[in-house]
């Protein structure tokens, strides 16, 4: 079946300080791929999301790039803030099917100043 | 802006006592998902929903959990009788249905059970 495996946390950086965080995946056909964040007592947010192989996601200075030969969609910032302190989950979901989302274990960033 | 609203935000219950928990999905969403989250690992899937039909309910414990969704709108997920190891955030989140889309989520209702 369907799972994704992400870096094991947590993940602790100084702030500006240059972020990654690895997710690769196992599917069946070419899934759309996702990272999600959650903030403290809150539910999921969409980060960004790439639906096709060479994809690249993008939104609030992060990045993640859909790599088909690698099976991963690791995510990625230049410079984190402490504002980015959250825990970060990549997902992956069916492409042609109605099926849920698969999420990772979940990897948590702490930012300090 | 469009959200998945779900009540309570908090519960606290005795153990073998009944809970109940409401979400409320994004208008024209046909599918509707409830997760559980149990602290420090990812969601995992308890039930979805395409209208008001049960599509997945594989991981739902069925011999103390049940969903609804009697119009294909609003949907409530039951716990009865509620156990120690049920405490945990659950979530809601719903779809258009289709692959290439995301689900959008609940801020969940976090149960403990004491």
């Amino acid at each position: 079946g369907n799972s994704v495996t992400q870096m094991e946390g947590p993940v602790t950086l100084s702030e500006e300080a240059f972020l990654t965080i690895n997710c690769t995946y196992t599917a069946t056909g070419y899934p759309s791929l996702f990272w999600y964040v959650q903030y403290p007592g809150e539910g999921l947010q969409l980060l960004l999301k790439a639906t096709k192989a060479d994809d690249k996601g993008s939104n609030k200075g992060f990045e993640a790039t859909y790599r088909k030969e690698t099976t991963s969609f690791h995510l990625e910032k230049g410079s984190v803030q402490v504002s980015d302190s959250a825990v970060y989950f990549c997902a992956l979901r069916d492409f042609s099917g109605n099926t849920p989302l698969v999420f990772g274990k979940g990897t948590r960033l702490s930012v300090i100043a | 802006e469009a959200e998945v609203a779900q009540s309570p935000r908090y519960k606290i219950t005795e153990k073998s006592q009944a809970v109940a928990f409401w979400c409320d999905p994004i208008s024209g969403h046909a599918t509707l998902y409830w997760y559980r989250q149990i602290l420090g690992q990812g969601p995992e899937l308890l039930v979805q929903f395409q209208d008001e039909s049960v599509v997945d309910d594989s991981q739902l414990p069925k011999d103390r959990f049940s969903a609804e969704r009697l119009k294909g709108v609003d949907s409530t997920l039951k716990i009865q009788p509620a156990e120690l190891g049920d405490s945990a955030m659950y979530l809601c989140a719903s779809s258009t249905g289709f692959g290439n889309t995301e689900a959008f989520f609940g801020q969940g209702t976090r149960l403990t059970v004491v």
